[in-house]
């Protein structure tokens, strides 16, 4: 079992839908991130949460929201998405935001198709 | 701005080879730290190496070698003994320091192949 865990592993939803997405880290860790991944193009980084306070939005349309209630989860909350936003989110996590050497660890991903 | 190339979208290595990744990177940080990643059919995304750019010597986790060549601006990984399981793609990335706000960027990924 790895230290993320994100659930659902797949989900497939239609663009009025209303879904979330569930991010948990069993790391102790302080920083936590959502990535994108399509296909063909580097992992895009989406936000970032530092001991559960927002520190970054990388430019993310307001149809994805985040949510951090404490420092061990994450959530990406979906609604009324696009085709295009079909792909591969990723959570990760590191023990903190700072360092050269910090390093992510990441979960399995959600693979998300919207039809 | 910071920029990672990987320019070898697909690899193929015969299995007991060695081979080599390739990975490129551009910043104006003064210091910085350099990842490779692996991430097979599963989807998660592991952790392998690290190289920081003042490091005096390359990098080295078990099979895993980076080959750092600071002024060429690469960092290389070395698979030696490729083994079946070693299939997977393969992502380089960046760490910038505080100037570009610690960001992490990864470059596009090489898929590697290993045949019996």
């Amino acid at each position: 079992e790895t230290g993320v865990t994100q659930t659902p592993r797949h989900l497939v939803m239609g663009m009025t839908n209303k879904k979330s997405l569930k991010c948990e880290q069993h790391l102790g860790h302080n920083a936590m991130y959502w990535y994108k991944q399509s296909a063909k193009k580097p992992l895009e980084l989406m936000f970032v949460y530092n001991f559960k306070e927002q520190t970054e939005n990388n430019s993310v349309p307001s149809r994805f929201s985040p949510e951090c209630p404490n420092s061990s989860h994450l959530f990406l909350h979906l609604h009324t998405l696009q085709p295009e936003d079909s792909a591969l989110y990723l959570c990760a996590s590191s023990q903190s935001r700072q360092g050269l050497n910090e390093k992510l660890f990441f979960g399995s991903g959600t693979q998300l198709s919207v039809l | 701005a910071q920029k990672i190339t990987q320019t070898q979208p697909g690899m193929f290595v015969q299995e007991k080879e060695a081979v080599t990744l390739d990975c490129t990177y551009d910043t104006s940080d003064p210091s910085y730290g350099l990842f490779w990643y692996k991430q097979p059919s599963s989807g998660e995304m592991i952790f392998l190496i690290y190289q920081g750019s003042y490091d005096q010597q390359n990098a080295t986790e078990g099979r895993y070698s980076l080959n750092f060549q600071k002024a060429r601006k690469s960092a290389n990984l070395v698979i030696s003994a490729s083994q079946l399981g070693d299939s997977a793609m393969y992502f380089c990335a960046m760490r910038g320091d505080s100037n570009s706000g610690y960001a992490l960027n990864f470059g596009k990924g090489t898929s590697l192949l290993v045949t019996p």
